[in-house]
């Protein structure tokens, strides 16, 4: 059973647009949360992350949002850039876990110019 | 180049061989963790480590797999007798201790068992 949900395995934007990545996850003991992008033949690449004590944390053009209630993330882009198309994995760690993380299966990102 | 560094970035092996992977973390990072992946997923942890010590083992982790940290700054993991199921990308990581704090990966090495 996946702990870390990522429901939607691709996700097209036009260039400019707002971008939207979901995520979900069913153990009520993560506490920190983290996105990370993938290019091809490369190792994921940390982007931004959120404790479970904020709702919302931003950085630049990235924002996380957290719904404890809903146990739901999304990361926001805006604007899009071609530069932003990979594969976005969410993932989950909590208390109890020595802070190994639990991944989702990542959605890829097309920005189309 | 300060990031955490893999090597070797491809191997090839036959069915059978032994093979040893190298992950060189970010200096100040304490811990060590590996992880696993194949395609269409994400990564699946294995096993990390604090300094030298390997303080957690996943169910993924077979008694053909072993992982040293011996002087807590680089590690490896061996495959012992390795299968063709074995074929992934093996991801290190680094992190500081305790708290939240991100782990930054290394780029991985690609294990392809023929």
């Amino acid at each position: 059973d996946q702990q870390v949900k990522q429901n939607s395995p691709s996700l097209s934007v036009q260039e400019g647009r707002i971008s939207i990545l979901n995520c979900d996850y069913t153990n009520s003991m993560f506490d920190y949360f983290l996105w990370y992008k993938k290019y091809p033949a490369e190792g994921p690449t940390f982007l931004i992350s959120i404790s479970s004590i904020k709702d919302k944390n931003e950085d630049g053009r990235f924002t996380v949002f957290l719904n404890k209630s809903a146990k739901h993330l999304s990361l926001h882009i805006v604007p899009s850039q071609p530069g932003d198309s990979a594969v976005y994995f969410c993932a989950a760690s909590g208390r109890g876990s020595q802070g190994n993380l639990i991944f989702g299966k990542g959605t890829k990102l097309s920005v189309k110019p | 180049d300060t990031g955490v560094s893999q090597n070797p970035r491809h191997k090839i092996t036959k069915r059978g061989q032994n093979v040893t992977f190298r992950c060189d973390p970010i200096s100040e990072h304490n811990r060590l963790y590996w992880y696993r992946q194949t395609l269409g997923q994400g990564p699946e942890f294995l096993t990390y480590f604090q300094n030298e010590a390997q303080l957690e083992k996943s169910r993924l982790l077979s008694d053909r797999f072993s992982a040293e940290r011996p002087k807590g700054s680089f590690s490896t993991l061996e495959i012992q007798r390795t299968e063709q199921g074995d074929s992934a990308m093996y991801l290190c990581a680094s992190s500081l201790v305790g708290g939240y704090y991100e782990q930054y990966f290394g780029p991985g090495t690609r294990l392809t068992v023929t």
